[in-house]
């Protein structure tokens, strides 16, 4: 079983929109974590927030965490063609990796 | 940078033949991982390794065996390939600390017939 849900499951959209993903959780975090995942290819890690911290950002990357409602969000601002992918939250800590089932973002010209 | 590497990165196997995954990591991290990957799933832990020498069943283990023959090399092995294992698997490796990443291999699609 996962333990990151990601929402939507899917989500398609215009260049230059943003793109809003979620992330809930069962269980307690160190930190959570963002992935993409281009078609074919390995994750790649985008973004980690620890369990302390409220919100982060990272170029068009905005991250928020609220341990209270045990859920995250990924924000991805001004979409290119080149964020379409798959997007997969992690919880983790201390070497262990948990993850989501994913949200698969397609951007159109 | 290389990274990590497996190998292959394809392979089509028949029903109840063996074969051994590989993986190899350069960036001297402690642990390493393979987890699975099948459409609407995410990734499934299969097996890990904290250090060399130590491996522990994740969560989907049945039909796999792992080997860490040292600090960089971790391999998958399937026994017995059953169709119920076609997916498309995924090395991967990190340091062991309260706040770090994990590093993914490009992944080796398998298909059992």
């Amino acid at each position: 079983s996962q333990q990151g849900e990601e929402d939507p499951q899917a989500l398609s959209i215009q260049e230059g929109e943003n793109a809003t993903m979620n992330c809930s959780y069962k269980t307690s975090i160190n930190n959570l974590q963002w992935y993409r995942q281009n078609s074919g290819r390995g994750l790649v890690h985008l973004i980690l927030i620890r369990s302390n911290e409220r919100e982060k950002h990272s170029g068009r990357l905005r991250v928020t965490l609220d341990t209270s409602k045990k859920s995250s969000s990924l924000l991805i601002t001004a979409s290119r063609a080149a964020d379409t992918a798959s997007y997969f939250c992690a919880r983790a800590g201390w070497g262990k990796f948990q993850f989501g089932a994913g949200t698969q973002v397609v951007v159109t010209p | 940078n290389a990274g990590v590497t497996q190998t292959p990165k394809f392979q089509v196997l028949k029903t109840g033949q063996s074969m051994t995954l590989q993986c190899a990591q350069d960036m001297n991290h402690n642990s390493m991982y393979w987890y699975r990957q099948d459409p609407g799933m995410g990734l499934r832990l299969i097996y890990y390794s904290a250090s060399e020498g130590t491996t522990d069943k994740g969560e989907v283990p049945n039909g796999y065996n792992v080997s860490r023959l040292n600090k960089r090399e971790f391999s998958l092995r399937l026994e017995s390939a059953a169709p119920s294992q076609t997916s498309v698997y995924f090395c991967a490796s990190s340091w062991t600390g309260r706040d770090t990443e994990a590093f993914f291999g490009q992944g080796t699609r398998l298909t059992v017939v």
